[in-house]
């Protein structure tokens, strides 16, 4: 059973630019979970998805980002005209059933993007 | 609101001997889960271990174990026998529980504790 995985592990950008970060949860996993690394701080939570539906985004930029977790497919944040302050490690986190045992998350390896 | 504080930025510990990284914690919620998470240099996320709010045993990971003090609001980490492996940046997170619409699991996380482990 493969873990969770994200693509790409690496995002280089210009200011200005887009960036699509994906994110494949562990099989069976209805629930995805963003959340932003900046360097030397702990994860910030973004948002919260179910497949084809946004149930918590409190922790999203209110411009520039936006995220969807399709019927088929990954997760997808993605990030507009982007800007240095962006650069920041992204990591998508799984779930299973949410209010079944310890609701445990199982995270991605992460995506770093560095906005030049 | 949830908020948790992990005071020590930084750490050094003696290969083979104990540590103990420092969590404190605020809620208003009854019901909650405590989590520790490893992140080494290359990056990712690693589960530690788990202790849930009404859960009256401190939960143990084998080398891993957490200090629970619920009255104090602290679930501190225990590492005991420190490997050169051990080095790298420990995470302590809050899970909200879910009900609602408001609350939906997400984690709340420290500003982390990187900790060195001395040959």
């Amino acid at each position: 059973n493969a873990g969770v995985m994200q693509n790409p592990r690496h995002l280089v950008r210009r200011r200005g630019q887009e960036a699509r970060l994906r994110c494949s949860p562990m099989k069976g996993h209805s629930h995805v979970y963003w959340y932003r690394q900046l360097p030397e701080e702990g994860l910030k939570f973004m948002v919260y998805l179910q497949k084809e539906n946004i149930i918590d985004e409190s922790g999203m930029p209110k411009e520039r980002f936006s995220a969807e977790f399709p019927k088929e497919g990954p997760s997808i944040l993605r990030i507009q005209q982007v800007v240095r302050g962006d650069s920041a490690a992204y990591f998508c986190a799984s779930s299973p059933l949410l209010t079944s045992g310890r609701g445990l998350q199982f995270f991605g390896p992460g995506t770093r993007l560095t906005v030049l | 609101a949830q908020k948790i504080t992990q005071t020590q930025p930084g750490m050094f510990v003696q290969e083979k001997e104990a540590v103990t990284l420092d969590c404190t914690y605020d809620t208003s919620d009854q019901s909650y889960g405590l989590f520790w998470y490893k992140q080494p240099s290359s990056g990712e996320m690693i589960f530690l271990i788990y202790q849930g709010s009404y859960d009256e045993q401190n939960a143990t990971e084998g080398r891993y174990s957490l200090n629970f003090q619920k009255a104090r609001k602290s679930a501190n980490l225990v590492i005991s026998a420190s490997q050169l492996g051990d080095s790298a940046m420990y995470f302590c997170a809050m899970r909200e529980p879910v009900y609602g619409s408001s609350n939906t699991g997400k984690l709340i996380f420290g500003q982390g504790t990187t900790l060195q482990v001395k040959p």
